[in-house]
């Protein structure tokens, strides 16, 4: 158990719809990132957030929008959903600050799919 | 976008032997980091090397660096069946502070 909780396991929508994604980081990291791994297109880093603000972005699609909140918990909103985004959805949390990652632990995944 | 890339995409092997993986990066890094996915699961992290190391082991695990040929292998050694699941290599640069994630090997150990 890697202490990152990630929150629904599954979820099956359709085209057009919103979701939102949780994830609860380990407790005391300030850091939490999120990727998103599909068969074609590997594991891709989306965004990470430090202590409630934004520190990088990646290959985050504009229908794509991402907040930490003062608990620390972030969430991954997904909106105007197309079949192409079905895929795991990883958050990942670190006790370091961006700059110097260091370790990432993984939650067990958001399985999102899109009919 | 891929930073690093491993090779073989697939890896099968009998219990027992050895299991050796690349990876290789286009650009310089603070770190490289391996990690362990078994079927659908979260990734395990297993290791980490950091620029100016050049061999570290741990357990069966053995990693190497070569920052010249921007490259890294990962020998698991006296594999077992439990070993099977994918490996992944990951690097962190400059300031960025994110990890980039190759596509992976996936390597099976048949008991």
């Amino acid at each position: 158990d890697s202490g990152v909780t990630q929150t629904p396991k599954h979820l099956i929508t359709a085209t057009g719809q919103r979701v939102t994604l949780r994830c609860s980081p380990r407790s005391g990291d300030l850091s939490v990132y999120w990727y998103q791994q599909s068969l074609d297109q590997g594991l891709q880093f989306l965004i990470q957030y430090y202590n409630g603000e934004e520190r990088a972005k990646g290959n985050i699609l504009e229908r794509f929008s991402a907040q930490q909140f003062p608990d620390l918990h972030s969430e991954l909103n997904l909106s105007s959903l197309e079949l192409g985004d079905s895929a795991l959805y990883f958050c990942a949390s670190s006790a370091k600050p961006g700059g110097h990652t260091g370790e990432l632990f993984f939650g067990e995944g958001s399985r999102l799919t899109v009919l | 976008s891929q930073q690093g890339e491993e090779d073989p995409q697939a890896l099968s092997i009998q219990e027992g032997e050895n299991a050796t993986m690349n990876c290789s990066y286009k650009t310089s890094i603070n770190n490289l980091q391996w990690y362990r996915q078994n079927s659908g699961r979260g990734l395990v992290h297993l290791i980490l090397i950091r620029s100016n190391e050049r061999e570290k082991h741990s357990g069966r695990l053995r990693v190497t660096l070569d920052t010249s040929k921007k490259s890294s292998s990962l020998l698991i050694t006296a594999s077992r069946a439990a070993d099977t699941a994918s490996y992944f290599c990951a690097t962190e640069r400059g300031s960025q502070g994110n990890l980039i994630f190759g596509k992976g090997t996936k390597l099976s150990v048949k008991p």
